[in-house]
């Protein structure tokens, strides 16, 4: 069965540092990974996705991602954190096309610094 | 373009009473599902339906029931509401494919009390 964790359910930093947002997964077959951003009280966007092929994914807003199938890791990261980046993030895998389900983990809640 | 419409954004029942989320997409989207979100638990999957006439089970869907009688509603409805069913729901439409990102509403959020 798929499922993903998120290490740390918050996560503060100063405006214009490293942001670094942890996901491990867990999957019998390649597994497809994504990145999903919430902002208050609206609906989760797709921030940054992988399905196959080169390792390092870009997304949205300067954000990135790479997929580590030895670390089963797919960590989220952003050079540096704007004021606006303030939200929740939530990892999701799903495992084959044969799975139409997209299991999400537990949510991040970014904090930025002034 | 509406996208993903959820009604209504906020709705307090009492126990005991029934009541049906609705959700419309205009994309024409095969696949569609349903979430609810608590603090600290991420999206937890009800439902979902691969088309018209289809729906199938999901991580919690005790409680609930959806139809899916059209490539564009997909409305659940609970019968007789418990405060464990307080919650903000989400509904979710996607293509059919692997790579297809989803594209949600904006979210109803219920109280039971």
């Amino acid at each position: 069965a798929q499922s993903v964790t998120q290490l740390g359910s918050h996560v503060s930093v100063s405006e214009g540092a490293l942001v670094l947002l942890r996901c491990n997964y867990s999957s019998s077959v390649p597994p497809y990974l994504f990145w999903y951003v919430q902002y208050p009280n609206q609906g989760l966007q797709l921030l940054l996705k992988y399905t196959t092929g080169a390792t390092l994914v870009k997304g949205i807003n300067g954000f990135e991602a790479e997929f580590k199938k030895s670390e089963t890791s797919f960590h989220l990261t952003k050079p540096s954190a704007h004021m606006s980046d303030a939200a929740e993030y939530f990892c999701a895998v799903r495992e084959d096309f044969g799975n139409e389900k997209l299991t999400f983990g537990t949510g991040t809640r970014l904090t930025i610094i002034p | 373009n509406a996208g993903v419409t959820q009604t209504p954004k906020f709705r307090i029942l009492k126990i005991g009473q029934s009541m049906t989320l609705q959700c419309a997409q205009d994309m024409n989207h095969n696949y569609m599902y349903w979430y609810r979100q608590d603090p600290g638990m991420g999206l937890k999957l009800i439902y979902y339906s691969v088309g018209a006439g289809i729906t199938d089970k999901g991580e919690v869907p005790n409680g609930y029931n959806v139809s899916r009688s059209t490539t564009e509603d997909f409305p659940l409805r609970l019968e007789l509401a418990a405060p464990s069913q307080t919650s903000v729901y989400f509904c979710a439409s996607s293509y059919p494919s692997r790579e297809a990102k989803l594209f949600f509403g904006s979210g109803t959020q219920l109280s039971v009390l």
